[in-house]
């Protein structure tokens, strides 16, 4: 059974980092492109990175490129996202996603949970 | 970027009615986009890919239709739990952006 789970978010102060861990199992790691999307409180979801099988190819969304970094330990079966200097607007859950199929990149039907980040004062 | 636009913003309906969803694409997306259902307090469920795909233990009240810019879920017969926020989803080009979602209320 294919299972992703969260863990590292919490309630943080605006300027700080944070890393946020995704540990996967029921599945080949390496094999599968990687995601995390993020939503906002009451609002919707929004990608913000991926990262490919080997961990040599990477994308992030314009509003955290230069602040965050997708990273992935295919020995751990654990992909991360390394969040610097954080602001109030990443405030949001942050879910991690497998792709679909080993041959695309797309997102398919495999989310964790969420783990939430409050970026406050 | 493209953008999805949903349609309506919010529908409330009967069980036993049908609901018609609609999902229209700034730019062609030839059938690569998916629906997602997502409850309060859960991660978002797929529903659909490749525009008519049902997903694994998806019921068959549950369909997708479209191609190029317009894409349509439809519900043939609702059911209470179908009370949830349904988005569209593009995958061809990054960043694979989500529609801002329909609300689905049952009566």
């Amino acid at each position: 059974e294919v299972q992703l789970v969260e863990s590292g978010g919490g309630l943080v102060q605006p300027g700080v980092s944070l890393r946020l861990s995704c540990e996967a199992s029921g599945f080949t790691f390496s094999s599968y492109w990687m995601h995390w999307v993020r939503q906002a409180p009451g609002k919707g979801l929004v990608w913000v990175s991926r990262i490919n099988g080997d961990g040599t190819s990477s994308s992030y969304a314009d509003s955290v490129k230069g602040r965050f970094t997708i990273s992935r330990d295919n020995a751990k079966y654990t992909v991360y996202l390394q969040m610097n200097s954080l602001r109030s607007e990443d405030t949001a859950v942050y879910y991690c996603a497998r792709a679909a199929s080993t041959t695309a990149a797309g997102i398919g039907g495999y989310w964790g949970q969420g783990t939430l980040v409050t970026v406050s004062s | 970027e493209i953008v999805l636009t949903q349609s309506p913003a919010t529908l409330s309906l009967s069980p036993g009615e049908r609901a018609t969803l609609s999902c229209r694409a700034s730019q062609s997306l030839s059938s690569y986009l998916a629906w997602y259902q997502q409850k309060p307090g859960q991660a978002p469920r797929l529903l659909i890919y490749d525009a008519s795909n049902r997903a694994t233990g998806i019921p068959a009240r549950f369909s997708g239709s479209g191609s190029g810019t317009d894409f349509t879920l439809t519900i043939s017969s609702l059911e209470p739990e179908d009370s949830a926020v349904y988005y569209c989803q593009q995958r061809p080009n990054w960043p694979y952006t989500f529609g801002q979602g329909t609300k689905l209320e049952i009566k």
